[in-house]
């Protein structure tokens, strides 16, 4: 098994612009997350999908940011305008049940400038 | 109070050390905790689940102690390659909630 698959690895974009990343869970994986991470703020749980139905976004910041989930292999999370507070690694991670251990992509550093 | 609290350490310790972190949480409904490592600029990975009566993986044990709201991290004969982050997990509700991380560095 590949793992958990993100895209880019690392983004560099100016405020303002658009940013999608983009996620592909482990296959039979029913849950999905993204989290986003920072030094002051460590791991934050953005939204997380069941059977590719968003089931809770209130840790997403402001309405800036959206998810979506069209599949069960192919998920995104957009930030748009992106702001400069916006720069964190975000990472996408999948698992079997809700409480099973979670496996985790290697992230994308996102840097808005 | 945060859901999931950590000491951040760092913690210095030569190697052939035993150390041992704690993790306390908030939430007495909590039914699923786990440890997770993570090296500099790379993702979390599991290292290990904790179960009620306490488990063993090698050189690493991982108990549970519900009455205080807390989990623990023993490593035993320390090895320069477990310097990294370690991040105890904790389901709040129906998700997972991480603490901040306590940083290992051991030394020659």
């Amino acid at each position: 098994d590949a793992g958990v698959i993100q895209s880019p690895r690392h983004e560099v974009t100016e405020m303002g612009q658009e940013v999608t990343l983009r996620c592909k869970p482990i296959s039979g994986h029913d849950y999905l997350f993204w989290y986003r991470q920072t030094m002051m703020r460590g791991l934050e749980l953005l939204i997380y999908f069941n059977n590719n139905v968003p089931i809770d976004d209130s840790g997403m910041p402001e309405d800036r940011f959206s998810a979506k989930m069209p599949n069960a292999s192919f998920s995104t999370l957009k930030i748009q305008p992106s702001e400069p507070r916006d720069s964190a690694v975000y990472f996408c991670a999948s698992s079997r049940t809700q409480n099973y251990g979670y496996t985790f992509g290697s992230g994308t550093r996102l840097t808005v400038v | 109070r945060k859901e999931v609290e950590q000491d951040p350490g760092p913690f210095n310790v030569p190697e052939g050390a035993t150390v041992a972190f704690n993790c306390t949480y908030s939430n007495s409904a909590s039914q699923s905790f786990f440890w997770y490592r993570q090296d500099c600029r790379k993702e979390p990975k599991l290292l290990m689940s904790v179960y009620s009566s306490g488990n063993e993986d090698g050189r690493f044990t991982a108990q549970l102690n519900r009455a205080s709201q807390y989990i623990s991290l023993l490593i035993r004969d320390s090895k320069l390659s477990d310097s990294a982050t370690y991040l105890c997990a904790v389901n709040v509700g129906n998700d997972m909630r991480f603490g901040a991380g306590t940083r290992l560095t051991v030394k020659p």
